[in-house]
């Protein structure tokens, strides 16, 4: 089945500087990449997403790159806050009709003014 | 709040006990999916339904744990003689296309 391994498990920056955040997966019939972003006690939070016939999708200060050739996807943040710092999840879509959400274990970004 | 809803949002059981928890989704959303979520880890997808319809379920799914969506609108999951390792947050969302907007979740502990 699917697999996503998600790079780094923490991630500490300063208050304006980019963040990236780098997920891999393994099937390649995935077609649909969200990422979440979960606040301590709160629900996950989708942010961004993208799907396979795109190769970027921009929002603002985050933007999420595809390749799907080499099966991996990066969640950009520019310009970070500390209102950024949160757990941030990437996930991939192993079905056609987009059913099941296969998770990496999380990034843990800490932003510091 | 039309968000997606569950109760209760945190439940304490003996080991052994069995445990229900529910979820509203968002009204008009045909899809409905259950994960578990431990601390530290990402969520865990367990079951997911199409209207009434238990379309997909987890190799990982315990026969001990089972799902129902009886009308195609809210969903209960069910945790049959619960064990220490059942505790955990456990997360439900709802969907019409490829978005799946999330529940506060219920937070289980098992004693």
């Amino acid at each position: 089945g699917e697999n996503v391994e998600q790079h780094p498990s923490t991630l500490s920056v300063q208050e304006g500087d980019s963040a990236v955040i780098k997920c891999t997966y393994s099937d390649s019939a995935s077609n649909y990449f969200p990422w979440y972003k979960q606040e301590l006690g709160k629900r996950p939070q989708l942010i961004i997403d993208i799907r396979s016939n795109v190769g970027e999708k921009k929002d603002q200060r985050i933007a999420v790159t595809l390749n799907k050739t080499a099966k991996h996807f990066s969640l950009h943040i520019t310009e970070t806050q500390p209102e950024d710092s949160a757990v941030y999840f990437c996930a991939a879509s192993p079905n056609q009709a987009g059913t099941a959400l296969i998770f990496g274990k999380g990034t843990t970004l800490s932003v510091s003014s | 709040d039309t968000g997606v809803s569950q109760d209760p949002r945190h439940k304490i059981t003996k080991r052994g006990q069995n445990v229900t928890f529910r979820c509203d989704p968002i009204s008009e959303h045909n899809r409905l999916y259950w994960y578990r979520q431990t601390l530290g880890q990402g969520p865990e997808f367990l079951t997911y339904f199409q209207n009434e319809a238990q379309l997909e379920k987890s190799r990982l799914l315990s026969d001990r744990f089972s799902a129902e969506r009886p009308k195609g609108s809210f969903s209960t999951l069910e945790i049959q003689r619960t064990e220490q390792g059942d505790s955990a947050m456990y997360l439900c969302a709802s969907s019409w296309g490829d978005e799946q907007f999330f529940g506060p979740g219920t937070r289980l502990t098992v004693l």
